[in-house]
């Protein structure tokens, strides 16, 4: 039973150019998700969240969208650089609930970015 | 220390023997999670302690495996009779709370191979 699906498992993209990964998830109970970025040997790093109250998150370079409809968000990086190179996980939780630190992730996506 | 601090970094086991997994997580923080992943497979939740509540303990995926959290602030994750599919990284995460926005910090991981 796989809540958070990150149905892509790896991303190419030329440097300076848009990479979207995306992310979808069937408990409606989910209403705070994260986005981590994970380089080999290293543990996941936290890089932006968004509560479902909310469609659009901006950091920098990054943003998130939510769609609560369609149970979907994406990460949008821009521009790419090679230093994004890196497994990206999406993961979701209740915030609401007594376990706001059990998140859920997806399997990952492996973004590769080219000079 | 500045992060959360796993060891060992890698353990190789064997079959039937027992193993202790030791995390120190970032000083003043009250929330400590286990996570394990598996070769091709996202992050998996194991458990969660925050404070001196009861620690949440549902995903832990069978009664060989069990934690404990000493002072509120080092934790220890056994495995008892370790099978070949207990391979896996295990990674270790705390946060300054369990409230909403509170970053989850992750530790590099230790890396458990059973033979």
């Amino acid at each position: 039973d796989q809540q958070v699906k990150q149905n892509s498992p790896s991303l190419s993209v030329q440097e300076g150019r848009i990479s979207i990964l995306n992310c979808d998830y069937t408990n409606s109970m989910f209403d705070y998700f994260l986005w981590y970025k994970k380089y080999p040997a290293e543990g996941p790093t936290f890089l932006i969240s968004i509560s479902s109250i909310k469609d659009k998150n901006e950091d920098g370079r990054f943003t998130v969208f939510l769609n609560k409809s369609a149970k979907h968000l994406s990460l949008h990086i821009v521009p790419s650089q090679p230093g994004d190179s890196a497994v990206y996980f999406c993961a979701a939780t209740n915030a609401g609930g007594t376990s706001y630190g059990k998140l859920t992730f997806g399997q990952g996506t492996i973004l590769t970015v080219h000079p | 220390g500045a992060g959360v601090s796993q060891s060992p970094s890698n353990k190789v086991t064997e079959k039937g023997k027992d193993v202790e997994l030791r995390c120190d997580p970032i000083s003043g923080h009250t929330a400590l999670y286990w996570y394990r992943q598996s070769l091709g497979q996202g992050l998996e939740f194991l458990i969660y302690f925050q404070g001196n509540s009861a620690p949440d303990k549902s995903g832990l995926p069978s009664d060989r495996f069990s934690a404990e959290r000493t002072g509120g602030s080092v934790s220890t994750l056994t495995i008892q009779r370790t099978q070949q599919e207990d391979s896996a990284v295990y990674l270790c995460a705390s946060s300054f709370d369990r409230g909403l926005g509170n970053t989850i910090y992750f530790g590099e991981g230790s890396w458990l191979t059973v033979v």
